[in-house]
């Protein structure tokens, strides 16, 4: 089965803290997805990552950062935190079949709250 | 025009019955389509993917793709209380690697 493990359940962080939220998946995938979910907005793309060292802007990366030192390991970095960054953060994996991404695994999801 | 669209629902049907959960999406060039189901308080997880016009069947559930329409559909045959949730539907496009999801269907099926 694939693994896809967030560092934290719950986190709470104050207003201007650096936060980094840790993903790392068991199953070799290339592609590692940063969404967070929000009540009525649904699942927003912050970043994204094909490769080692690869990152693509999804639709809402600005006051976010993502490394991808590993191949197995995907961090979202929250440079100052700010409580509208108060949302539940999920990681995602998925591979490639014939250059077409096949379906993403989520992690159990990183509460964050922002005081 | 949002890029992946949903009835936010609830979508109550009694239980035994068929429920049907639509998505429409806007780029012509999509080529990979998924439903998810996320329980309150969870992650989503994968029910069915589908990548090609026509119907594919998975027990109770069936996935239903039109291309030339640009709609998918989520069929659930048989409705169980265990189903109630949140459908979310997801389609890969912009370079064959970022997928987006709609916003969900609430689905509650009555006993």
């Amino acid at each position: 089965d694939v693994k896809v493990t967030q560092s934290s359940r719950y986190l709470v962080k104050r207003t201007g803290e650096k936060v980094f939220l840790e993903c790392v998946q068991d199953m070799d995938h290339e592609n590692m997805f940063w969404y967070r979910q929000d009540p009525g907005l649904g699942l927003r793309l912050i970043y994204f990552s094909y490769d080692v060292k690869m990152k693509e802007k999804g639709d809402i990366p600005e006051g976010y950062s993502v490394s991808r030192e590993k191949k197995e390991r995907f961090s979202l970095i929250l440079e100052s935190a700010s409580t509208n960054q108060t949302s539940m953060y999920l990681c995602a994996s998925s591979s490639m079949s014939h250059r077409v991404t096949t379906e993403a695994f989520f992690g159990q999801g990183t509460r964050l709250t922002v005081v | 025009q949002k890029e992946v669209e949903q009835n936010s629902g609830p979508l109550s049907v009694p239980e035994g019955a068929i429920a049907s959960l639509n998505c429409t999406y806007s780029d012509r060039v999509s080529q990979s389509f998924f439903w998810y189901r996320q329980y309150s308080g969870k992650s989503p997880e994968l029910i069915m993917s589908i990548y090609s016009n026509g119907d594919k069947e998975d027990g109770r559930f069936t996935a239903q793709l039109n291309k030339a329409s640009q709609y998918v559909s989520l069929l659930i045959r048989d409705s169980q209380p265990s189903d109630s949730a949140t459908y979310l539907c997801a389609v890969l496009s912009g370079g064959y690697q970022k997928v987006t999801f709609g916003t969900g269907t609430k689905l509650q099926v009555i006993p």
